[in-house]
């Protein structure tokens, strides 16, 4: 298995409240992102990420921000939590080079706002 | 822009038939296509998949893939079906070579049911 882990695994936080969400690997891959699962959509990417400091935005951005100041270490913050983030969010990472473009996929986070 | 479409977001099967999940692409550069499983409270775990060369490619648990360009297709077969494979299965494209996206397109799964 690649060597990704995600932390906390759960959590339950008031609506308002920030909350941040982090994934760490070992692999050393140039790529990481952020996805968040939900019934009936499939996974959806939040932001992702081609380097250190270099990020980009998903298509569900919005009330998410991200951080990567180390190769290992890809950062979610929800900024102010509402009900609708409520998800489970999984982080993967790729190399994305030669012929290895797949994703290797953490264990996920399930997050709960109420 | 790249799109993905997977057919029935619910397949039954009984054991020991063929497996059959579609899954259809728009792309307008050469894709590189992915199928991933994954089990309940899992994360996904990588199936197989297709960059260049052979266009029918094997997976791990007897799960094989055909990509065919002038369908824009790349169903998910499997000949003989086993209670350990139900799970949800999402078919996922990006573009191939050094496009400069980055980004990965998923479907919205397909949870395969297996009858005893």
């Amino acid at each position: 298995d690649a060597g990704i882990t995600q932390s906390p695994r759960h959590k339950v936080t008031e609506t308002g409240t920030p909350v941040t969400l982090r994934c760490h690997q070992t692999e050393n891959h140039r790529y990481m992102y952020w996805y968040r699962q939900d019934p009936g959509h499939g996974l959806r990417l939040i932001h992702y990420s081609y380097g250190v400091k270099d990020t980009d935005k998903g298509e569900v951005s919005d009330g998410y921000s991200v951080s990567r100041s180390k190769t290992e270490d890809f950062l979610l913050t929800l900024e102010s939590a509402t009900s609708s983030q409520t998800s489970v969010y999984f982080c993967a990472i790729s190399p994305k080079s030669g012929l290895s473009y797949e994703q290797y996929f953490g264990p996920g986070t399930r997050l709960t706002v109420t | 822009a790249q799109s993905v479409t997977q057919l029935g977001s619910h397949v039954s099967v009984s054991e020991g038939a063929l497996v059959l999940l579609r899954c259809n692409y728009s792309s307008s550069v050469p894709p590189y296509l992915f199928w991933y499983v994954q089990y309940p409270n899992q994360g996904l775990q990588l199936l197989l998949k297709y960059t260049t060369g052979a266009t029918l490619v094997k997976g791990i648990n007897g799960f094989e893939a055909e990509f065919k360009k002038s369908e824009t297709s790349f169903h998910l077969t499997k000949p003989s079906a086993h209670m350990s494979d139900a799970a949800e299965y999402f078919c996922a494209v990006t573009p191939g070579g050094s496009s400069g996206t980055y980004k990965y397109i998923f479907g919205t799964g397909t949870r395969l049911k297996v009858l005893a």
